[in-house]
């Protein structure tokens, strides 16, 4: 079974610092993507940054940035100069072809920023 | 549209009613994917289609739920009889093909009173 865990519920980073958001997944597939979502108090669902399993190169998109550990089957997010607008609940994701390409979400990590 | 659009934002029903939730998907997109969100914020995926078929409904509840697809229309999912533990926020995602960028819409929040 595909499986993804953030043990992380809640996380709390002063404006302008950096914060690391954890994720790790199980899967026994090597061909599969991985994604962190941004859900706002509004519900909408934001697409911040996806990784695919075969690029050893590590995605960044800004200001946010993975650490992808494939051998471990890691995957965490950090943010680096923490806005008030980065609050939300973050969701770490998994999906492969293999199991019709439908999305394994972690239990959700909520950031709180501090101003 | 360039955008996933869900109907109706918000929908109340009590116990035992019928609950009719639609998504429009981006056009051009073939895949369409529900998922419903329970209050804990834990997703569960429910079905997906490819074009107006069926492509993976393992996360379906057979007995009371059921959704399509069909040609010129917004896909819908129905739930009939609704029960307390089916309150949750529906989303819907499009993709241009099965392993695209899947776009959501707004969600739907299903209140079961």
């Amino acid at each position: 079974a595909q499986t993804v865990t953030q043990s992380q519920p809640e996380m709390s980073v002063q404006e302008a610092e950096t914060v690391t958001l954890s994720c790790t997944y199980d899967t026994s597939e090597s061909d599969y993507y991985l994604f962190w979502y941004k859900q706002p108090p509004s519900r909408q669902m934001i697409l911040v940054i996806r990784q695919e399993a075969y690029k050893q190169q590590n995605a960044t998109e800004n200001r946010f940035s993975v650490n992808f550990q494939k051998a471990a089957k890691s995957f965490s997010l950090k943010i680096s100069d923490s806005q008030l607008g980065d609050a939300a609940m973050y969701f770490c994701a998994y999906r492969t072809a293999k199991y019709g390409n439908k999305l394994v979400f972690g239990a959700g990590t909520i950031l709180r920023v501090k101003s | 549209g360039e955008e996933v659009a869900q109907t109706p934002k918000h929908l109340v029903r009590g116990e035992g009613q019928k609950a009719k939730l639609y998504c429009a998907p981006i056009k051009g997109h073939s895949y369409v994917f529900w998922y419903q969100q329970v209050l804990k914020n834990e997703f569960k995926f429910l079905i997906s289609f490819q074009n107006e078929n069926v492509f993976d409904e393992t996360g379906m509840p057979k007995e009371r739920f059921s959704a399509k697809c069909l040609p010129n229309s917004p896909c819908s999912l129905e739930i009939q009889a609704t029960k307390l533990e089916d309150s949750a926020v529906y989303f819907c995602a499009s993709s241009q093909s099965g392993s695209g960028r899947a776009f959501f819409g707004q969600g739907t929040r299903l209140t079961v009173v």
